[in-house]
């Protein structure tokens, strides 16, 4: 994304925590998003956070948002190797629902 | 039942030839969009429509062409086809305009410009 940074890769070992960054440029920014893209497959909604939130948790998932810093961390509590994947953060900016994604993390679960 | 479909999956076609993609959701939202994912798993919006009224279009040559029929239909049609257009290209809708974008994405239809 033109203004959303992700690193590129993340290998974890199975059972441990994996914990996905992002960053992100526009502080309007309303809601931001965690997108999970298997291969050959669409874009499946993991959860997402409003901005005046500081923290989220889903099950395995934990989302932080340290809105002073821009700063969007997905954590993956106990990852499977059904989490390999690609995944992508997003930001929605108001108007005209338009997301911004970030440029997508490749997770790899060993065994 | 899917909930946003495209069709077709695969689309292998020619330099200058003109294709069209169909989706459609049966969630009942108002907003539809196309996005392109290129080989680097970029994703960008090319197009939004509410209510069949276009109100995101992202600096897409003129070649690209939605069209809305309907609040649960969004189609994409392409003209002269070139090989940087090859891409997985993914409809997606959701509820409302403004607010939580809470995107649903359809499988994606891969296009391939020979």
């Amino acid at each position: 994304g033109e203004d959303v940074e992700q690193s590129l890769f993340l290998s974890v070992r199975e059972g441990d925590s994996s914990v996905i960054n992002c960053t992100y440029t526009d502080s309007s920014s309303t809601y931001l998003y965690w997108y999970k893209q298997e291969p050959g497959a669409g874009l499946q909604l993991l959860t997402y956070i409003f901005s005046n939130m500081d923290m989220k948790q889903d099950q395995r998932l934990t989302v932080l948002l340290n809105k002073k810093d821009k700063h969007l961390s997905l954590r993956i509590a106990d990852t499977q190797t059904g989490d390999s994947a690609i995944y992508f953060c997003a930001e929605s900016r108001g108007g005209g629902n338009k997301l911004t994604f970030g440029t997508g993390t490749q997770l790899k679960v060993e065994l | 039942d899917t909930a946003v479909s495209q069709t077709p999956k695969y689309l292998v076609t020619q330099m200058g030839n003109d294709k069209s993609i169909k989706c459609e959701q049966n969630l009942g939202h108002d907003t539809m969009y196309w996005y392109k994912q290129d080989s680097k798993k970029f994703l960008k919006i090319m197009f939004s429509y509410n209510n069949k009224e276009l109100i995101i279009n992202e600096t897409v040559p003129n070649r690209f062409s939605p069209k809305s029929p309907d609040k649960a239909h969004l189609n994409l049609h392409i003209n002269s086809l070139e090989l940087g257009d090859s891409a997985v290209y993914f409809c997606a809708s959701s509820p409302e305009v403004g607010g939580n974008t809470e995107a649903f994405f359809g499988q994606g239809t891969r296009l391939t410009v020979v």
